[in-house]
């Protein structure tokens, strides 16, 4: 079974923390992504990261950073978290080549800052 | 950014009805994806068109993808509790993945 694993399903922090969020994936994929979902907004793309050492913008990158320093890891920083970053947050994988296209996705971790 | 409506938003029907719901887009896409995710889940993927006009079956549900490849729906016959979720649609066109807002299905018992 392919597995996505958030390391929390319920974060709350105070405004101006340095948050991490932690994303490993058992599958061997070269594609790791990250989203927030928030109601009416749907999923957003925040960044993406094709290989070890590389990431991608998203659609909504301010306020974010990630590191991928190792293929199974995919991290997602938030430098100094805001009220407005309150949301839930979504890790997803998939392979590279004709299968990237699939996304597998963690539980997601619901983070609320107050 | 493409536009992309699901419709209806929110969906609540006795078990045992059949329900259809839709994702439109002005754009052409290569491929197109309906997630299911429950709540406090992350989304799991159900299926994956790539035909203009190609239907699939997953047991109960049965998707279609629009023949212009703008379009797609999700028919459900004899709904079950176990359907309630958000149904997301995530089309695809080269590299970019796209997601809908979802349509949030409850089936009561």
């Amino acid at each position: 079974d392919v597995k996505v694993t958030q390391s929390s399903r319920y974060l709350v922090k105070r405004t101006g923390e340095k948050v991490f969020l932690e994303c490993v994936q058992d599958m061997d994929h070269e594609n790791m992504f990250w989203y927030r979902q928030d109601p009416g907004l749907g999923l957003r793309l925040i960044y993406f990261s094709y290989d070890v050492k590389m990431k991608e913008k998203g659609d909504i990158p301010e306020g974010y950073s990630v590191s991928r320093e190792k293929k199974e890891r995919f991290s997602l920083i938030l430098e100094s978290a805001s009220t407005n970053q309150t949301s839930m947050y979504l890790c997803a994988s998939s392979p590279a080549g004709t299968g990237r296209h699939i996304q597998y996705f963690g539980a997601g971790t619901r983070l609320s800052v107050l | 950014t493409q536009l992309l409506e699901q419709s209806p938003q929110f969906l609540s029907i006795q078990e045992g009805e059949n329900l259809t719901v839709y994702c439109n887009s002005s754009s052409v896409f290569s491929s197109l994806q309906w997630y299911r995710q429950e709540p406090g889940e992350g989304p799991v993927l159900l299926v994956t068109v790539v035909t203009g006009g190609e239907v699939k079956k997953l047991k109960r549900l049965t998707f279609q993808f629009g023949d212009a490849r703008k379009d797609s729906s999700l028919h459900i016959t004899a709904a079950q509790p176990g359907d309630t979720g958000l149904y997301l649609c995530a089309p695809r066109t080269g590299n970019q993945f796209y997601f809908g807002t979802g349509t949030s299905l409850t089936v009561i018992p």
